[in-house]
């Protein structure tokens, strides 16, 4: 069974960083692209960041030069390194893990994270 | 890329069928088969129903199923059910993930 299971989320002040934490089981990690998305408030989903097994790393423009995505394959973990934050920042973090490559689709999903950006 | 369009809610009473529009454009929606959609009842992970715009994951109920004409894709759910109840969102990859604003469905 495929298992994601983030961590790291909490309150942080305008400017702060974190680190999010995605933990995962039930499937060969390092041959998958891992991606995150977050939904702020009241608000749809949105894409933020992908990372492929190879190492490539995309971002939304929204984040670009704030956010950086890693991953460690030892470990079966992937990471989201938030700095620089607004408030507007402020969303529950989703985990996703992709199909497998040259499908584009996001096949499992994790319960979130919940980040405040608040002073 | 700009959101994709979707209605902010739709209802039904149970046994109904109820459809959700996905508007895009020719660089997202209408290009390639390459729209899903996923449900989330808040506070839970989302999960996929519907991938490369119409072809459904093993396990997902044959009650859901997806179609594209043009730049707009459709989920329709057929027997609406109490369960059925939460968030849908259309999802485009055409260079970048592209997600609609969800659709809250509310059954009756």
């Amino acid at each position: 069974e495929v298992q994601l299971l983030e961590s790291g989320g909490g309150l942080v002040q305008p400017g702060g960083s974190l680190r999010l934490s995605c933990a995962t089981s039930g499937f060969t990690f390092a041959s998958f692209t891992m991606s995150w998305v977050r939904q702020a408030p009241g608000k749809g989903l949105e894409w933020v960041s992908s990372i492929t097994s190879g190492g490539g790393t995309y971002y939304a423009d929204s984040v670009k030069g704030r956010f950086t995505i890693s991953r460690d394959n030892s470990k079966n973990t992937q990471y989201l390194q938030l700095d620089s934050l607004r408030a507007e920042d402020t969303a529950v973090y989703y985990c996703a893990k992709r199909a497998v490559p040259g499908k584009f689709y996001f096949e499992y999903w994790g319960q979130g994270t919940l980040v405040t950006v608040s002073s | 890329q700009s959101a994709l369009t979707q209605p902010a809610s739709v209802s039904g009473s149970p046994g109904q069928s109820i459809t959700i529009s996905c508007t895009g454009t020719s660089s997202d929606v209408g290009t390639y088969n390459l729209v899903s959609w996923y449900q989330h009842h808040p506070g839970k992970a989302p999960k996929l129903l519907i991938y490369e715009d119409s072809k459904r994951p093993s396990g997902v109920s044959d009650r859901f199923s997806g179609s594209k004409s043009g730049n707009a894709a459709s989920l329709t759910i057929s027997g609406v059910q109490a369960e059925d109840e939460a968030d849908y969102y259309c999802c485009s990859h055409a260079g970048s993930w592209v997600f609609g604003g969800g659709t809250k469905l509310t059954v009756l």
